[in-house]
């Protein structure tokens, strides 16, 4: 049974604060690994994938893998109301299997 | 070009009533996925297509639930005689395939948002 765990939240910070979101995934053959975001009232959107152990940063944004542990994160730098939203994890392994995700963590930055 | 599309964008309808949801994938992508969201919840997987392969059916809550992808494209998920609890967002994705077999960044369209009376 693939699983990926997050925990629900809320995670509530301070506007300029780093937000640091955490996944944890149960099967090891797991390659690629992505974060979405999903405000309230729509569909998620795609912020960052990562397929190799360390850290991958665009903007805001880092991702940390490490495989290792079964880990995946997000940190958001310099944190804003408008990032106020819920953030899916979504893991994958090789093969002609969907994306499993996790439940969410619901983020709320405070102004 | 143009992300994934969805119809309707809501939907009432009276329990019992049998419903259509239509997707158009990114042109291209050969992997469609439909989800569904109730309130305040996860993604609930429901059934995935890809190429002309089997779909995997595994997530369909039960048969009162089916879909069909023709020609590789545009996808219909079939609600029959709807019942309150189907009431949620109906999202649906696509993605290509990448190298290693394993699908790549699934894009999502805007849902359709179902109410059953």
């Amino acid at each position: 049974q693939k699983e990926v765990e997050q925990n629900s939240g809320p995670l509530s910070v301070p506007e300029g604060a780093i937000a640091s979101l955490n996944c944890t995934y149960s099967d090891r053959g797991s390659q690629s690994f992505f974060w979405y975001r999903q405000y309230s009232g729509k569909s998620p959107e795609l912020i960052m994938s990562i397929y190799s152990n360390g850290d991958k940063e665009d903007g805001r944004f880092t991702a940390q893998l490490n495989k290792a542990s079964q880990y995946v994160s997000l940190l958001i730098r310099d944190s804003q109301p408008s990032d106020s939203a819920t953030y899916l994890c979504a893991v994958n392994v090789p093969g002609n299997t969907p994306l499993v995700f996790g439940k969410g963590t619901r983020l709320s930055v405070i102004a | 070009g143009a992300g994934v599309s969805q119809s309707p964008s809501n939907k009432v309808t009276e329990k019992g009533k049998d419903v259509e949801l239509r997707c158009d994938p990114i042109s291209g992508h050969t992997a469609l996925y439909w989800y569904r969201q109730s309130l305040g919840q996860g993604l609930e997987f429901l059934i995935y297509f890809q190429g002309n392969s089997a779909p995997d059916k595994s997530g369909l809550p039960s048969d009162r639930f089916s879909a069909e992808r023709t020609g590789g494209s545009v996808s219909t998920l079939t609600i029959q005689r709807t019942q309150q609890e189907d009431s949620a967002v109906y999202l649906c994705a696509s993605s290509s395939q990448g190298t290693s077999g394993s699908q790549e960044t699934q894009y999502f369209g805007p849902g359709t948002r179902l109410l059953v009376l």
